[in-house]
C-alpha cells in the first residue's frame, strides 16, 4: 500500500521544547517536501530535499531543521526558536521535475 | 516572485449547479496545479496542466497562457465535492520543483 505517513496526527509542543514531526514515504520518489499551513493562509515551503544527504531551506526555514539520511524518511524538527509553531504542517513527496506532488495526511502542531 | 491569486475566496453553491474557481499568477509558469484539501486536512492533486484542458469525471481544469490564467470547473456539483481547492503554480525553470501556493477556495454544496 503505497503512500506518505506523518506521525503523529497531533502534536502538542511546551515552551522552549524541540518536537520531531515524522514524514515516511514507500513511492520510491527523490524529493520531499516540507510546508506550514495557517489558518486561512496559503501553503509555505519550509525545506525540500531533491536527494539523500542533501536538502534546501524554502521560505519560511528559520526555526526549523531537517534531515535527509534516507530516500524514504524526511523528518523535520521544530526547535525553541521557532517563536509560532502553531500550524498544520504538511510534508509532500515527487518523483521528479513537474511530477505531480503527493501529499501526506499532515500533523497538527499545538503549543500548551 | 510570482504571486498567485485565487477568487473567490468562499463559495456557496446548491447541489447540481455549476461552479467555477479562478486563478491568476503574474510571471511565466512550466506547470499549474489543482488541488483539494478536505476538511480533515489531507490534500489530493486534482490536475497538473501546462496548457489546454484537462478532464476527469465532473472536474474540468482549462488554462489560458497568454491571459496567465487558469479556472476550475465542477459540473452538476454534490455536497462531496464541499472542500478547499488550492491552485498552485511551478516556475519555469524553478529549483526543486517547488510550488507557489494560491490561499485557497472555499467551497460549500448544499443539498
Amino acid at each position: 500500500d503505497g503512500g506518505i505517513t506523518q506521525s503523529p496526527k497531533y502534536l502538542f509542543r511546551k515552551e522552549g521544547q524541540n518536537v520531531t514531526l515524522s514524514c515516511e514515504q514507500n513511492l520510491n520518489h527523490d524529493a520531499m517536501y516540507w510546508y506550514r499551513q495557517d489558518p486561512g493562509q496559503g501553503l509555505r515551503l519550509i525545506y525540500y530535499s531533491q536527494i539523500v544527504n542533501d536538502f534546501q531551506k524554502g521560505d519560511i526555514a528559520e526555526g526549523y531543521s531537517v534531515s535527509r539520511e534516507k530516500k524514504e524518511s524526511f523528518p523535520l524538527t521544530v526547535t525553541s526558536a521557532q517563536k509560532n509553531p502553531t500550524a498544520f504542517y504538511l510534508c509532500a513527496t515527487t518523483a521528479g521535475y513537474q511530477e505531480t506532488q503527493y501529499f501526506g495526511p499532515g500533523t497538527r502542531l499545538l503549543v500548551l | 516572485k510570482n504571486e498567485v491569486e485565487q477568487s473567490p475566496q468562499n463559495l456557496t453553491a446548491q447541489e447540481g449547479e455549476f461552479i467555477t474557481i479562478n486563478c491568476s499568477y503574474s510571471v511565466g509558469i512550466s506547470a499549474l496545479h489543482w488541488l483539494q484539501q478536505h476538511p480533515g486536512g489531507g490534500i489530493v492533486s486534482l490536475f497538473m496542466l501546462s496548457s489546454g484542458k484537462k478532464k476527469h469525471g465532473r472536474l474540468i481544469a482549462t488554462i489560458n497562457i497568454q491571459e496567465k490564467h487558469s479556472s476550475l470547473h465542477i459540473t452538476a456539483s454534490h455536497p462531496r465535492d464541499s472542500a478547499v481547492y488550492i491552485c498552485a503554480e511551478t516556475m519555469i525553470k524553478a529549483a526543486g520543483n517547488k510550488l507557489t501556493f494560491g490561499g485557497g477556495t472555499r467551497v460549500l454544496v448544499k443539498p
